[in-house]
């Protein structure tokens, strides 16, 4: 099963407003990393939150991690029609095998 | 692009028809990962690598195949290919920190894989 899940599976918004995507985690993790995809591309990095941090910003986005619930939000501020992507949480694991699992994604898209 | 490269990019086979995904990279990351991208299910890891001939399983190795003979490709093989395999598939490299965390990874553009 996905170590990551996302929520919501969808979110649609108008231009100018917040998006806040959610992502819950089963095992522990020694950080959290959200990752953006455009329409057919590839993943790209947006930001990495470890586990003894609490809250990361980077430009118009904010994350925040809890680990005793074992979730994550991303905030994204002030929406643009650019922003309209799926994003992703991944984990990276406690158990030393580097590996790095995805969630199933939020799509958002942010209409004009 | 982190000089990472998939090929080929887009191929249509057959059911049963061996089938070899390659991604090269260029940044010589220790960690070499093969995901696979269906609707609804996201990014589920195939297998992955840490190091020359050494390979794991991920979530979904079953009808998959790797090998990594050199730091710079990992190949991805379907050994008799199957409807349920045609995905997007993705590689991802990245240098996890020695004894201490994943760190961020940079992906291919993807190989669409289709199987009729």
């Amino acid at each position: 099963s996905q170590q990551g899940e996302e929520d919501p599976q969808a979110l649609s918004i108008q231009e100018g407003e917040n998006a806040t995507m959610n992502c819950s985690y089963k095992t522990s993790i020694n950080n959290l990393q959200w990752y953006r995809q455009n329409s057919g591309r590839g993943l790209v990095h947006l930001i990495l939150i470890r586990s003894n941090e609490r809250e990361k910003h980077s430009g118009r986005l904010r994350v925040t991690l809890d680990t005793s619930k074992k979730s994550s939000s991303l905030l994204i501020t002030a929406s643009r029609a650019a922003d309209t992507a799926s994003y992703f949480c991944a984990t990276g694991r406690m158990d030393s095998s580097y590996k790095l699992i995805f969630g199933s994604g939020t799509r958002l898209l942010v209409r004009p | 692009d982190a000089g990472i490269t998939q090929s080929p990019r887009h191929k249509v086979t057959e059911t049963g028809t061996p089938v070899t995904l390659r991604c090269h990279q260029t940044e010589n990351h220790r960690y070499m990962y093969w995901y696979r991208q269906d609707p609804g299910h996201g990014l589920r890891l195939i297998h992955y690598s840490y190091g020359v001939k050494d390979t794991d399983k991920g979530e979904v190795s079953d009808g998959y195949s790797v090998s990594r003979s050199k730091t710079e490709d990992f190949l991805l093989t379907l050994e008799s290919a199957t409807s349920s395999q045609t995905s997007v598939y993705f590689c991802a490299i990245s240098t996890p920190l020695q004894g201490r965390e994943n760190t961020e990874a940079f992906f291919g553009q993807g190989t669409r894989l289709t199987v009729v």
